[in-house]
């Protein structure tokens, strides 16, 4: 079992619809959540830290639920502009981060 | 200053070459990381330095060797790779290695003929 496993997608949009991107990790002991958006042939950037009581951020919002090793990225009035790759990334302590395989989202006209 | 800086951008070696890829960060972080990422896959980590020590190696052939001088500079020596080895390589740097958020540089785009 990968030890962080993404919706595989690729998720294809209209613009302004709300779209929502899973990801389960597998070691219980992980401290960090995050969530990066990657533009082809970008660095990844941040996107959103991921907490336990939910965080929001405009138009996206990001769940944590330590139960069930998962988190949750929701985008909500879709731009052209959000189409990327979505990273999810688990960290134990000492820096050891794990990216999840991603999820392309593509916003249409 | 939130920037994280690479050089080269790009970088083209045969496999006898030795080359070095540069990473500097102005933002006192004290934790840097190199990450190798193949194209339509995730980035892969290499190396963590955590106050200008190595504190993580995933196992990384010895072909790569990094190397932190100060405080600011990670450098990654390559030699003798394999053209499998072309990759993007990523720097990173975070507050410190427990849990903070971590700052990408653009990464510098390795072909290995």
């Amino acid at each position: 079992r990968k030890e962080v496993e993404q919706d595989p997608g690729p998720f294809n949009v209209p613009e302004g619809a709300t779209v929502a991107f899973n990801c389960t990790y597998s070691n219980s002991a992980s401290q960090s959540f995050f969530w990066y958006r990657q533009d082809c042939r970008k660095e990844p950037k941040l996107l959103m830290s991921v907490y336990s009581s939910g965080n929001e951020d405009g138009r996206f919002t990001a769940q944590l639920n330590r139960a069930s090793q998962y988190i949750s990225l929701l985008i909500r009035d879709s731009k052209l502009s959000d189409s990327a790759t979505y990273l999810c990334v688990v960290t134990l302590n000492a820096g050891k981060s794990t990216f999840g395989d991603g999820t392309t989202l593509t916003v249409k006209p | 200053d939130t920037e994280v800086t690479q050089t080269p951008k790009h970088l083209v070696m045969g496999m006898t070459n030795k080359k070095s890829l540069k990473c500097e960060q102005h933002m006192g972080h004290r934790a840097m990381y190199w990450y190798k990422q193949k194209a339509k896959k995730p980035p892969e980590l290499m190396f963590v330095y955590s106050y200008e020590k190595l504190s993580i190696n995933e196992s990384v052939p010895s072909r790569f060797s990094p190397e932190c001088p100060n405080s600011s500079l990670l450098n990654l020596h390559l030699h003798a790779l394999q053209p499998e080895d072309s990759a993007l390589y990523l720097c990173a740097s975070s507050q410190d290695v427990s849990t903070d958020t971590q700052y990408f540089g653009p990464g510098t785009r390795l072909t290995v003929l």
